[in-house]
């Protein structure tokens, strides 16, 4: 079963404008989320994280939005650059199951120079 | 410093064949956690070690096993390979048993084909 998912496969933004990334998520015990972003041949890289005590986390050009109610988050990229170009996953735990985190199918975002 | 490293980056077996993947989590770190990335899908929880101890296991058959040393690097065990255990295999390290509040941080990756 699918804990996590993301229903987009792939997205492409023109630069300077805003990417959003959605992820939906079943399980109501998860409070702690991660988004990562990973290139073809190299491990996933961490970007940000929100826990359930949020609704919202900032970090750069990278901010994500946590809807509790409606078990979903978003990662908006504002503004994108093509050095963003990459697969994001997002992905989830509940506090008291150490690292085990339930990770989405990916969505690809192309950025447009 | 050092991040997570992985060893062998690539490797080929064949079927029934077993296979060995290490590990060595960034210095300090005291957890290691094994994922599985097939083709097209997200990462998916195999085993968590910390101070060498199981600490959760996700939904793999026996023929997985890993284990952890004392200092804290891994191994990763697959016997009795089948054309499905064609993935990615992932390693990721955290200071401690839980990540709320901080990250896991990954290696690159064993790639790992079964013919």
């Amino acid at each position: 079963d699918q804990q996590v998912k993301q229903n987009s496969p792939s997205l492409s933004v023109q630069e300077g404008r805003i990417s959003i990334l959605n992820c939906d998520y079943t399980n109501s015990m998860f409070d702690y989320f991660l988004w990562y972003k990973k290139y073809p041949a190299e491990g996933p890289t961490f970007l940000i994280s929100i826990s359930s005590i949020k609704d919202k986390n900032e970090d750069g050009r990278f901010t994500v939005f946590l809807n509790k109610s409606a078990k979903h988050l978003s990662l908006h990229i504002v503004p994108s650059q093509p050095g963003d170009s990459a697969v994001y996953f997002c992905a989830a735990s509940a506090g008291n199951t150490g690292n085990q985190f339930y990770f989405g199918t990916g969505t690809s975002l192309t950025v447009i120079p | 410093d050092a991040g997570v490293t992985q060893s062998p980056t690539h490797l080929i077996k064949t079927r029934g064949q077993q296979v060995t993947l290490r590990c060595s989590p960034i210095s300090g770190h005291k957890s290691v956690s094994w994922y599985q990335q097939v083709l097209g899908q997200g990462p998916q929880f195999i085993f968590q070690y910390y101070e060498k101890e199981e600490r959760g296991r996700g939904n793999f058959p026996d023929r997985f096993s890993a284990r952890q040393f004392p200092n804290y690097s891994s191994e990763l065990n697959v016997n009795a390979l089948l054309l499905g255990d064609s993935a990615l295999y992932l390693c990721a390290s955290s200071l401690g048993l839980n990540t709320y509040g901080g990250e896991l941080f990954f290696g690159e990756g064993s790639r790992l084909t079964v013919l």
